[in-house]
């Protein structure tokens, strides 16, 4: 099994619709949880990053995390063409050395 | 300014040819990684450096080999290319410290090796 697992999509929604990605993981010593988002052809770059379980919002993202069930979230409220690209979660127990998901990849339909 | 530059953008080389790339980061940050993503979009760390110093160390053929002349710089040696070293390798950095923030990564633009 591997330690962090995310459903690669393809995720096609019209512009406008709420989005939901999730990951899963297995090791309960991840006590960091970020989100990248990158565009074809380009780096990762940081959308959000949170420490523990909760809820943290940033513009019309929100992301989400449920240590006990060891599931994190990222939702899109009213996507945009622009939100196209792959979003990658990751994960961390410290020491710099940090864990990705495979990556959805996702497309906002105009 | 670039914060994480990469070069060369592109590498296409034959099989058993010798080839680096280069990292640079400006922002101060104490830690350089890299990583290796491949068709699939996976992205898997293959090193880290602190300061000058190894750290992270994935399991990864030893024709691959990192040097960092200093915290800012962090270089990536690979010998004897093969088939299935073509992939998009990505240079990051963070500032470290055992902190949310301070673990989030900042990466390059990433060079795409094709070998032939």
């Amino acid at each position: 099994q591997k330690e962090v697992e995310q459903d690669p999509g393809p995720l096609s929604v019209p512009e406008g619709a709420i989005v939901s990605l999730n990951c899963t993981y297995s090791n309960s010593a991840f006590q960091y949880f970020m989100w990248y988002r990158q565009y074809s052809r380009k780096g990762p770059e940081l959308l959000m990053y949170t420490y523990s379980s909760g809820n943290k919002e940033d513009g019309r993202f929100t992301a989400q995390v449920d240590k006990s069930s060891k599931y994190i979230s990222l939702f899109i409220r009213d996507s945009q063409p622009s939100d196209s690209a792959t979003y990658l979660c990751a994960m961390s127990a410290g020491y710099q050395k940090v864990t990705f998901g495979t990556g959805t990849k996702l497309q906002v339909i105009p | 300014d670039t914060a994480v530059s990469q070069t060369p953008k592109y590498l296409v080389t034959q099989m058993g040819n010798d080839k680096s790339i280069k990292c640079e980061q400006n922002l101060g940050h104490d830690t350089m990684y890299w990583y290796k993503q491949d068709s699939k979009k996976f992205l898997k760390i293959m090193f880290s450096y602190n300061n000058k110093e190894l750290i992270i160390n994935e399991t990864v053929p030893n024709r691959f080999s990192p040097k960092s002349p200093d915290k800012a710089h962090l270089n990536l040696h690979i010998n004897s290319l093969e088939l299935g070293d073509s992939a998009v390798y990505f240079c990051a950095s963070s500032q470290g410290g055992g902190l949310a923030v301070k673990e989030t990564q900042y990466f390059g633009p990433g060079t795409r090796l094709l070998v032939l």
